[in-house]
């Protein structure tokens, strides 16, 4: 079963734009990751950002996670045509049989129009 | 450094027909994963080996899907017999520990049983 449920399935925005993306999971994780996987091609691990922490960033993109609420965003600012692709949130587990475990949610398609 | 390398890129099959594929990771990496995709998903984790060794299969459907991992390098994954709901992209992907770190995934395999 996939833990991640990503909001929203998906969004399109004009080049400059900013574009959010949410996630959502249900049982303790050890980090939350994001990967951009563009058409036809593998997952490329953008972020990656620890049960510890609330924020981070990376270049052009921010990631927010709060465990209270067993969210995450992913907000990518002054997108651009480059950027268009599917964005997947995976959360590691916590422990047990899920530790290090990635399970990954459905996915967010982002059109960037130029 | 080289990626995870896969081969063939794309594979169309009559169902009742076995299928192998290939992954040879990243270098130095201990641990080589197999996701499934299917079509509008998220990556679904098949089977998960640290050096030779599986860590975990759950997920794979034994009866017909099968993996080794070889001198704890190079993997391959066969299907035999191919049903239509086996059509997907397999993705291989390589981790230094396994344990939570990000993971490097190769291009997939495209495959299609008609």
């Amino acid at each position: 079963s996939q833990q991640g449920e990503e909001d929203p399935q998906a969004l399109s925005i004009q080049e400059g734009e900013n574009a959010t993306m949410n996630c959502s999971y249900k049982t303790s994780i050890n980090n939350l990751q994001w990967y951009r996987q563009n058409s036809g091609r593998g997952l490329v691990h953008l972020i990656l950002i620890r049960s510890n922490e609330r924020e981070k960033h990376s270049g052009r993109l921010r990631v927010t996670l709060d465990t209270s609420k067993k969210s995450s965003s992913l907000l990518i600012t002054a997108s651009r045509a480059a950027d268009t692709a599917s964005y997947f949130c995976a959360t590691a587990g916590a422990g047990g049989t899920s530790y290090g475990k990635l399970t990954f949610g459905q996915g967010t398609i982002l059109t960037v129009h130029p | 450094e080289a990626g995870v390398a896969q081969s063939p890129r794309y594979k169309i099959i009559e169902k009742r027909q076995s299928v192998a594929f290939w992954c040879n990771p990243i270098s130095g990496h201990a641990t080589l994963y197999w996701y499934q995709q299917i079509l509008g998903q998220g990556p679904k984790l098949l089977i998960q080996f640290q050096n030779n060794g599986v860590v975990d299969d759950s997920q794979l459907p034994k009866d017909r899907f099968s993996a080794e991992r070889l001198k704890g390098v190079d993997s391959t994954l066969k299907i035999q017999p191919a049903k239509l709901e086996d059509s997907a992209v397999y993705l291989c992907a390589s981790s230094f520990t396994g344990t939570t770190e990000e993971q490097y995934f190769g291009p997939g395999t495209r495959l299609t049983v008609t």
